[in-house]
């Protein structure tokens, strides 16, 4: 079946550092969602993403779209204390049944 | 509502009773989700519905487990027999259509001692 994989699992930066994380589907993907969940909380829908190589911006955070359609990254500049949270993509995959299968997360952690 | 709302937000139960967990999405979307997340851990899929019907119920752990979902509106999880290994947070989430972005609810979370 499907599977949805994040890198890294861990990330402790710097504030004001960047930072980045990475998703890759085992196949080809019709779209492409990023989550972020703060600690406690529940997840909160960001951003979707759905032609091939498509980059997306929401001020500080960078989405991009692979051009296979199999991989998507998530790129924070000068991260910030409130960037700290959970950030989960979720594929939804091209044939067949339209599932969407959420990614393993990467946990941020932002030191002051 | 203005959001997808759950109840109840806490359950705390002994083992081998029975739970009910209901989920209200945001009104007019067709697709609901329901995810359990153990503390630290990913969301794990249970079951997803399209309108009344469940196309996909593989995440489903057990036969102790089962959904419906009424009015193409309310859904409600039951969890028969609860074991402590079923101790977690239930999520719902919903969408306007198949694929689109979900809008999770708060939670429940569940304690079975």
């Amino acid at each position: 079946g499907q599977q949805v994989m994040q890198i890294p699992q861990y990330q402790h930066v710097q504030e004001g550092e960047d930072f980045t994380t990475y998703c890759n589907s085992s196949t080809t993907l019709s779209n492409i969602q990023w989550y972020k969940q703060r600690p406690g909380g529940h997840p909160v829908f960001l951003i979707q993403l759905v032609k091939s190589g498509e980059v997306k911006k929401q001020k500080r955070l960078t989405f991009q779209f692979g051009e296979a359609k199999k991989n998507s990254s998530l790129h924070i500049t000068a991260t910030q204390t409130t960037d700290v949270g959970t950030y989960f993509c979720a594929g939804m995959n091209s044939g067949g049944y339209q599932k969407v299968t959420f990614g393993t997360g990467t946990k941020l952690q932002v030191i002051p | 509502g203005a959001g997808v709302s759950q109840s109840p937000s806490n359950k705390v139960t002994e083992k081998g009773k029975d739970v009910e967990l209901r989920c209200d999405p945001i009104s007019g979307h067709t697709a609901l989700y329901w995810y359990r997340q153990s503390l630290g851990q990913g969301l794990e899929f249970l079951i997803y519905f399209q309108g009344n019907s469940a196309p996909d119920k593989s995440g489903l752990p057990s036969d102790r487990f089962s959904a419906e979902r009424t009015g193409g509106s309310v859904s409600t999880l039951t969890i028969q027999r609860t074991q402590q290994e079923d101790s977690a947070v239930y999520l719902c989430a919903s969408s306007a259509r198949t694929g689109g972005g979900q809008f999770f609810g708060p939670g429940t979370r569940l304690t079975v001692l």
